[in-house]
């Protein structure tokens, strides 16, 4: 049982807009940051969001992030083959003492 | 630009140990903490614990009290994480990260991670 709540898939076609969301709690996304990891398969998570809506340098702006009360969400616009991952939202669980992760989404490029 | 590389893949029996380590090359961990995550395979991501190296004060998951040491040596910019009595439950690829967040609600932001090192229990 995850921390964080998200959607185990989503799917678009190359161009299009998908969301994935980030559902929380008071002691996590409610009380502190979120940050957006991206999962190409075989590799190590990459930063993507971090502190709710920041790209570091060297991520596309088709990538955003925003963050309501207690949930997040993930965008990505122009939708392409190359985004096709597993994406995780993470934020401390003040509760927990921890970090919480969401069960991560796993997106296809149709 | 830092890079954290991890020890290689290890195997071990049921009940035993095992060490994983994670260097930073390139730099120093600077005041920033270690945080270890794991990976079973299929699975999604499980934080551990972490580390402050510089002052060498560990905190664990609830999960993984009295199972886990996290420990860091300042003087070769080293964290290490061990695993006791392990299950195949415990097969996993694990992964250390540099968390840059300073304060407790901007924990969690992880740049760079280490490139896993896979423990298989078996």
């Amino acid at each position: 049982q995850s921390v964080l709540t998200q959607p185990p898939s989503a799917s678009g076609t190359p161009g299009q807009r998908v969301t994935i969301s980030c559902s929380g709690s008071s002691s996590n996304i409610g009380n502190n940051y979120v940050f957006w990891y991206q999962q190409l398969p075989g590799t190590a998570p990459k930063l993507l969001i971090y502190k709710n809506n920041q790209r570091p340098s060297g991520v596309p702006d088709r990538f955003s992030g925003s963050k309501s009360g207690t949930s997040a969400s993930l965008a990505i616009s122009g939708l392409r083959s190359e985004d096709e991952a597993d994406y995780y939202c993470a934020a401390w669980d003040d509760s927990l003492s921890g970090l919480g992760f969401g069960g991560g989404t796993q997106l296809t490029v149709l | 630009q830092v890079q954290l590389v991890q020890s290689g893949a290890e195997v071990k029996n049921p009940g035993s140990s095992v060490k994983v380590s994670c260097k930073a090359s390139g730099g120093t961990f600077n005041s920033y903490s270690i945080s270890w995550v794991r990976q079973a395979p299929g699975q999604g991501l499980e934080w551990m614990g972490r580390i402050i190296p510089i002052l060498g004060i560990p905190n664990y998951a609830q999960k993984f009290q009295g199972t886990l040491t996290i420990t860091a040596d300042k003087s070769t910019s080293t964290a290490y994480m061990e695993l006791r009595s392990l299950t195949s439950d415990d097969t996993a690829t694990y992964y250390c990260a540099r968390d840059l967040g300073m304060t407790t609600g901007s924990l969690g932001w992880f740049d760079p991670w280490g490139q896993g090192t896979l423990v298989t229990v078996s």
